[in-house]
């Protein structure tokens, strides 16, 4: 079974610029979840899809992040425009269901702006 | 919201000897805390699980013990080896908001 794959593994931008993360969940996955690392931190929760919806989007930490999962499959992440403090690893995950069930991480797409 | 806080922030040992990271959370209402591994340019990988109807769970050389009234839960990694070394990260959450919330994470470094 494939697992998570996150597009790209890395990319630099700079400041005001844009970019746009992409997330394929496992297959049959109806839960996908955004998570951000910032350097030295912990990973912190940004974003929560069931299926097409959003569930949570409590996470977001601010307008200039934008999720899409249109047709319940792949999401994507859009930063526009970036700042500096935008720079860390962004990991996607999924699950197969709602309740505390485990969730499967991508490898992540570095960010770095400057 | 919850809040885990995870210690210690680094763990040196050697080779054969145990190694032991607890976390604390604050909310009562969790009920499933997930462990993750992430080898350096990795991904985060689920190495072990406890519920909240469960006081601990094995799975060969690792184990996962949790205390609700304390709120705390640790991983134990007997018989420790050089790849081991990874940094590690404990989880909470509650069955009903299923996003995780994770500790800052442990480095552990087992030497040879």
């Amino acid at each position: 079974e494939a697992g998570v794959t996150q597009f790209p593994s890395h990319s630099v931008i700079e400041k005001g610029q844009t970019v746009t993360l992409r997330c394929d969940p496992i297959s049959g996955h109806d839960n996908l979840y955004w998570y951000r690392r910032v350097m030295g931190k912990e990973i912190k929760f940004l974003l929560h899809f069931v299926k097409e919806s959003k569930q949570d989007e409590s996470g977001m930490p601010n307008n200039r992040f934008l999720a899409e999962r249109t047709g319940g499959t792949y999401s994507t992440l859009k930063v526009q425009p970036a700042e500096l403090e935008d720079s860390g690893v962004y990991f996607c995950a999924s699950s197969p269901n709602l309740s505390g069930s485990a969730q499967y991480f991508g490898p992540g797409t570095r960010l770095t702006v400057l | 919201g919850e809040n885990v806080e995870q210690h210690p922030s680094t763990l040196s040992v050697q080779e054969g000897d145990s190694a032991v990271i607890k976390c604390t959370y604050s909310d009562s209402a969790s009920n499933y805390f997930p462990w993750y591994k992430q080898e350096l340019g990795k991904r985060p990988q689920l190495i072990i699980d406890i519920r909240s109807n469960v006081g601990e769970k094995k799975d060969q050389r690792i184990a996962v013990t949790l205390n609700k009234t304390a709120k705390h839960f640790s991983l134990h990694i007997t018989e420790t080896q050089p790849e081991d070394s990874a940094v590690y990260f404990c989880a909470a959450s509650n069955s009903g908001y299923s996003t995780l919330t994770f500790g800052k994470g442990t480095m552990l470094l087992v030497s040879p």
